[in-house]
């Protein structure tokens, strides 16, 4: 039972456009939710996170928007750069420190 | 950058043989955690710690145990290796809990690991 579910395997974009990433959830005891960048053969990095009582936090060129009623997660990048390209993965805590991740969507900026 | 290393970085192995991944941290930090990445899967995981010699299934745990008999190493096991446990492994490690507040966690580079 997939909890968490980024619906799109792959976004192209334009350098300079925005690229907005998208990401499901079932479970509605998740009161964190990341978003992990990851580059071809190094292990993921943090991004950005929300907590549940919020619906944005922005950080430089990264926002999160969380919408609780729809379940409904996403990330925009604005301005986006070539050097955004990498898979993004969503993912919620559910019990104490654990996390349940997304299937990941690779973006790619084309300059 | 989170001191963690994995190694090895590469391995190919033969089904049937024990295969042991290890973790090291530098940061003395409690929780260590061990997932697998695969196509159309994400990460997943495996098993986690939360102290010396305290740990917890994933959800993907058949197949792999582990052991943390110091702060700083986290050992995954594969007690006879299959093919269907051919994947990229990853290990976290995290401060865990502060409150009501959130510590996220930081990955190592990862293992491929092949079984033929």
């Amino acid at each position: 039972d997939q909890q968490v579910k980024q619906n799109s395997p792959s976004l192209s974009v334009q350098e300079g456009r925005i690229s907005i990433l998208n990401c499901d959830y079932t479970n509605s005891m998740f009161d964190y939710f990341l978003w992990y960048k990851k580059y071809p053969a190094e292990g993921p990095t943090f991004l950005i996170s929300i907590s549940s009582i919020k619906d944005k936090n922005e950080d430089g060129r990264f926002t999160v928007f969380l919408n609780k009623s729809a379940k409904h997660l996403s990330l925009h990048i604005v301005p986006s750069q070539p050097g955004d390209s990498a898979v993004y993965f969503c993912a919620a805590r559910t019990s104490g420190s654990r996390l349940t991740f997304g299937e990941g969507t690779q973006l790619t900026v084309n300059p | 950058d989170a001191g963690i290393t994995q190694s090895p970085r590469h391995k190919v192995t033969e089904t049937g043989t024990p295969v042991t991944l290890r973790c090291h941290q530098t940061e003395n930090h409690r929780y260590m955690y061990w997932y697998r990445q695969d196509p159309g899967h994400g990460l997943r995981l495996i098993h986690y710690s939360y102290g010396v010699k305290d740990t917890d299934k994933g959800e993907v745990s058949d197949g792999y145990s582990v052991s943390r008999s110091k702060t700083e190493d986290f050992l995954l096991t594969l007690e006879s290796a299959t093919s269907s446990q051919t994947s990229v492994y990853f290990c976290a490690i995290s401060e865990g809990l502060a409150g009501s507040s959130y510590n996220e966690q930081f990955f190592g580079p990862g293992t491929r690991l092949t079984v033929l």
